[in-house]
């Protein structure tokens, strides 16, 4: 089965510094990943996603992640951190499996909570 | 752009009770999903639905009845409500298996 793993329950950064919020993940075959952020009382927002191609994916708000096969990583990264960027962040992975419906469910991971700090 | 609509935002029943949480999109999606978020645990699917009149169980499902009589709309029910269905619940859209989900801003649900 697909999975996601988020090993950080929070990150902690200064504004103005580079952040990084990491997600490994498992899967067989090649992934189709996420990355949702989550602000307070929201629903969850696209930020970028990987299907094929560049190892470097460009998001929204200045957000990029990079795609490391050998390390099954996407890591979620931000040269230079904003207040506003604290929220909650969630990586997720599209499950290969089709149902019979056709139906390939999202799987997210736990979220990482980033925290900057003015 | 109204997105993804839910309905209530905040509800508080008794053990035993039943209701129904709204969900409407106003953009055409094919797909739609319900899950819930509870702490630690990230999101986790309830019930899906890949167009009107088709839905079928998700991760986790006991408890919840959902129907898609409409491209825009996909209520979930909670037949008889427990304490540990207190979550909050998110409904999502998207036009291709393969697109990115739109969600709503979620009701927030206790069961006292």
């Amino acid at each position: 089965a697909q999975s996601v793993a988020q090993p950080e329950d929070q990150v902690n950064v200064a504004e103005g510094n580079p952040l990084t919020v990491k997600c490994t993940y498992s899967v067989s075959g090649n992934p189709y990943l996420f990355w949702y952020v989550q602000y307070p009382n929201r629903g969850l927002q696209f930020l970028l996603k990987y299907i094929t191609g560049d190892n470097l994916v460009k998001g929204s708000y200045g957000f990029e992640a990079e795609f490391n096969k050998s390390q099954t990583s996407f890591h979620l990264k931000k040269p230079s951190a904003l207040v506003s960027d604290s929220a909650l962040y969630f990586c997720a992975v599209r499950d290969k499996k089709k149902v019979n419906t056709g139906f390939q469910k999202l799987v997210f991971g736990t979220g990482t909570r980033l925290l900057v700090s003015p | 752009n109204a997105g993804v609509t839910q309905t209530p935002k905040f509800q508080v029943l008794k053990t035993g009770q039943s209701m129904t949480l709204q969900c409407a999109q106003d953009m055409n999606h094919e797909y739609m999903s319900w899950y819930r978020q509870d702490p630690g645990m990230g999101l986790r699917l309830i019930h899906y639905s890949v167009g009107a009149g088709i839905t079928d169980q998700g991760e986790v499902p006991n408890g919840y009845n959902v129907s898609r009589s409409t491209t825009e709309d996909f209520p979930l029910r909670l037949l008889s409500a427990a304490p540990s269905q207190t979550s909050v619940y998110f409904c999502a859209s998207s036009l291709q298996n393969n697109q990115p989900q739109h969600f709503g801003d979620g009701t927030r649900l206790s069961i006292l």
